[in-house]
Order: C-alpha cells, then structure tokens, then sequence
C-alpha cells in the first residue's frame, strides 16, 4: 500500500518569508508526528497529533512554527518568517493503532528539504 | 530526561566483517526500544524493535539486536557486513506508555570492498 508522503521533496525560499510542508499518513493512522532533522544531526522532535487529542506542540522551537491535521488525516507544519537557522529536512511519520493498543513504530516519509537563503 | 547515546558517529567495516552499532539510553524503567535505517535522501525505515517480549530481537536484512537491561544497552549487530548496508542507523527509544521517541544522533556505517 501506499506509504507516507510528503510535499514538497525540495523547498528553497527566501529569509523572512512562510513556508508551508505537506504530509499526508498512511490510511488509517492515527498518530502523526513531524521532525527536523539538520546536516549531521539526529531528529529533533517537532509536534505529535493522535487522533482527536489536542496535539503535543512541546518540540516546536517558536512560535514561528505551527502545524495543523485536517480531519485526522492530511498534516501542515507552517513555517513563518523563515531564518536560515530553519534550513534542514522535515520529516513525517505515523503510526497506527491496533486492536491492542499502539504499536509505537513509525513509518517515515521522504522529507521536505528546506533550504532558507 | 530520556536520552539516547550511540557510540561513533561513523563506522567502518570491510564487506563481509563483523558490523556492531553501540546504543545505550538512559531510563528509571525499561522502554520500548528501535532501529531505524536511513539510506541517503529517504526517510527511515525501522529495522527492528524491543517493547519487552524476547530480549534478542531480529529484525530486517539480517541485523539483530539485544536489549541488556543491566548494561541499559541495545547494540544493533549483523554477522556480515555487505555493500548494501552502508547508510545511517539510528537508536530511538520511547517509554512505554508514552508517545515521544528520543533518537540518537546517528551512525553512518561505511562498507568497504
């Protein structure tokens, strides 16, 4: 079946301006959670939705940050004012749920590169 | 707070060695446990997973791991190394109950011919 996707592959843009990255999760998903991951670096934690639930925004780095889930499916993690420090890749995972709880494994998508120049 | 170790930001094995990737994490109770690959311009690819059944866990392509609570360590290995494998792995671990997984900076594996 179709894995996590996520849109743009590639996104360059100017300091100072928004940027918008896309995700959509494996159907029927519940858990969604987006990282960064900078040059050489392990992944940063970024925000996590599960179903319903208020989403855990503790990993965002400020407020220029953002994410919204849409009808428990498709993700947008916006970025305002863009500084340079922002460049790196975005990742995306999900990750179900079974009969007998959550399976705590995510599947990733490809990531959006962002370059802030 | 959780945290994640993984010895050596780069290791180098010939095709056919012994290949051992160090994981230690920090934690008052023991967590779920994961290997995950990345090859260069992917996403990740989880190789395999402790959430306390059998403590020796194999997983994809022929790697396995052992969760050793006394040393808090999971160590990811592979018998033999192939050209193949060269990517990055990283440890990440989440406590049981939890959501938030902690991962470890990575290890870039190199296979030589």
């Amino acid at each position: 079946g179709a894995g996590v996707s996520q849109s743009p592959s590639n996104k360059v843009t100017e300091k100072g301006k928004d940027v918008e990255l896309r995700c959509d999760p494996i159907s029927g998903h519940t858990a969604l959670y987006w990282y960064r991951q900078s040059l050489g670096q392990g992944l940063e934690f970024l925000i996590y939705f599960q179903g319903n639930s208020a989403p855990d925004k503790s990993g965002l780095p400020s407020d220029r940050f953002s994410a919204e889930r849409t009808g428990g499916s498709v993700s947008t993690l916006t970025i305002q004012r863009t500084q340079q420090e922002d460049s790196a890749v975005y990742l995306c995972a999900s990750s179900p749920h079974t009969p007998t709880g959550r399976t705590y494994e995510q599947y990733f998508g490809p990531g959006t590169r962002l370059t802030v120049t | 707070a959780q945290s994640v170790t993984q010895l050596g930001s780069h290791v180098s094995v010939s095709e056919g060695a012994l290949v051992l990737l160090r994981c230690n994490y920090s934690s008052s109770v023991p967590p779920y446990l994961f290997w995950y690959v990345q090859y260069p311009n992917q996403g990740l690819q989880l190789l395999l997973k402790y959430t306390s059944a059998a403590t020796l866990v194999k997983g994809i392509n022929g790697f396995e791991a052992e969760f050793k609570k006394s040393e808090t360590s999971f160590h990811l290995t592979k018998p033999s190394a192939h050209m193949s494998d060269a990517a990055e792995y990283f440890c990440a671990v989440i406590n049981t109950g939890g959501f938030k997984t902690i991962f470890g900076a990575g290890t870039r594996l190199f296979v030589k011919a």
